[in-house]
């Protein structure tokens, strides 16, 4: 939504190339988390990340409240991580927004 | 890691008919959601639930849309009537408390004809 907007909104990469995915927030926020939705539509959660850097495997999130921002870096990428990206929001109320996603495809 | 359990995976309904998407949620969870997503497009907020009451809802929450968890059972999404436009993938999802991790479901397929 207009509260949370995802950048790029599609990303086409080689095989072994890495990538960075933004999330930028407009208000105040209780949390982050990041979510993988794979191409039939279930979502992974990646990250609960309301502040700080977090790394597990290959992928690393980072969230800078100040900046109300918050990124996913994919390094050495494979095929297997092709799907949207989906960063959400946790605002006061419970309420939690999802960007819009990013779109990832990773070439052999 | 925790589950949350959505049936049926898929339906095919009538319009105007009425569907019931049930939602297990993860066991000791307090906060309820359920979102809708039409393929392609973006995951959006329906409503969320606590403490057996709706918190908010937003605009795509018509008032033909309904929630409840009777007795801790499932928590359920009705819709009554259904309407062409009400073909999506909803998803249901339960968080702890405020600021913790939120699980989702799988997804329930719904199309209406």
């Amino acid at each position: 939504g207009q509260q949370v907007q995802q950048s790029p909104a599609s990303l086409v990469l080689q095989e072994g190339e890495n990538a960075e995915l933004q999330c930028n927030f407009s208000t105040s926020l209780n949390s982050m988390q990041w979510f993988y939705q794979r191409p039939g539509g279930s979502l992974v959660s990646l990250f609960y990340n309301p502040s700080g850097t977090k790394h597990s495997g290959r992928l690393t999130s980072t969230t800078v409240i100040k900046e109300r921002r918050s990124s996913l870096h994919i390094s050495s990428s494979q095929t297997t991580d092709s799907g949207t990206y989906l960063c959400a929001l946790e605002r006061g109320n419970n309420r939690i927004f999802f960007g819009d996603g990013t779109q990832l495809v990773v070439k052999p | 890691g925790p589950k949350v359990l959505q049936i049926p995976s898929h339906q095919i309904i009538d319009m105007g008919q009425m569907v019931t998407l049930n939602c297990d949620p993860v066991s000791n969870h307090l906060y309820f959601y359920w979102y809708k997503q039409i393929l392609g497009q973006q995951m959006e907020f329906l409503v969320n639930f606590y403490n057996g009451k709706v918190m908010e809802k937003s605009k795509l929450f018509k008032d033909q849309f309904s929630v409840e968890r009777p007795d801790g059972s499932y928590f359920t999404l009705k819709i009554q009537p259904t309407a062409l436009e009400d073909s999506a993938v909803y998803f249901c999802a339960s968080l702890g408390r405020s600021g913790n991790t939120l699980y989702f479901g799988e997804g329930s397929r719904l199309i209406v004809v």
